[in-house]
């Protein structure tokens, strides 16, 4: 048990869809992350939040984009996504970020594997 | 910003030990070093930290030289679910850029029957 829910766990979506991936988190942590895992490469790192202010937009491009309505919870809402786009979305969370200490580390939820189509 | 080194893959029989020693030269002061296992088509979980020397826990254990250019994560008496991909982080440090909790490739982990 991570702490760190996602849903939907599978979506498949067309190019003109708007959808929202959500992920929670039960950990009473400061920071969110978002990341997206293509086939065979590294994780990227896609948006940090911390303190539900963002704090990293790894030049992301604006048809995603995140939302943190509090330090529970972060969605990323898509609309008008490429079939490049497919690919593992994951959330984290951690209690602190950027002190380089150990309250940095992350907790992963399960992903959502996103197609589009 | 702390880079790290990892070897791309490692095979090993079932019930051997097995090291991955990933290499991270600018290491800074306050970083600590971190692990993850990630099995395909899931998130990464974290197995161990270290600031410097050795930790253990039921996992594995962390061996952190005095210099702490390098650690070396310890899987005791592997088993065919080990295999996985073994990331080794250092903490970023946030500055006029963009700071950055990399993973980089990681160590693919292949146990053999």
């Amino acid at each position: 048990e991570t702490g760190v829910t996602q849903t939907p766990r599978h979506l498949v979506m067309g190019m003109t869809n708007k959808k929202s991936l959500k992920c929670e988190q039960h950990l009473g942590h400061n920071a969110m992350y978002w990341y997206k895992q293509s086939a065979k490469k590294p994780l990227e790192l896609m948006f940090v939040y911390s303190l539900e202010e963002r704090v990293e937009n790894n030049s992301v491009p604006s048809r995603f984009s995140p939302e943190c309505p509090n330090s529970s919870h972060l969605f990323l809402h898509l609309h008008t996504l490429q079939p490049e786009d497919s690919a593992l979305y994951l959330c984290a969370s951690s209690q602190d970020w950027g002190s380089g200490a150990s309250t940095d580390t992350q907790y992963f939820g399960p992903g959502t594997r996103l197609t589009v189509l | 910003l702390a880079k790290t080194t990892q070897p791309i893959s490692m095979d090993s029989y079932e019930g051997q030990e097995v090291n991955i020693t990933c290499s991270h030269n600018n290491i800074a002061t306050n970083d600590y070093i971190t692990w993850y296992q990630q099995f395909p088509s899931q998130g990464p979980r974290f197995i161990i930290q270290g600031y410097k020397t050795k930790v253990t826990n039921e996992v594995a254990s962390l061996f952190i030289p005095a210099d702490r250019k390098s650690s070396t994560l310890s899987l005791p008496r592997v088993s065919l679910s080990d295999t996985a991909v073994y990331y080794c982080l250092v903490g970023g440090i946030p500055g006029a850029g963009s700071y950055q909790l990399t993973f980089g490739k990681g160590t693919k982990l292949s146990v053999i029957p």
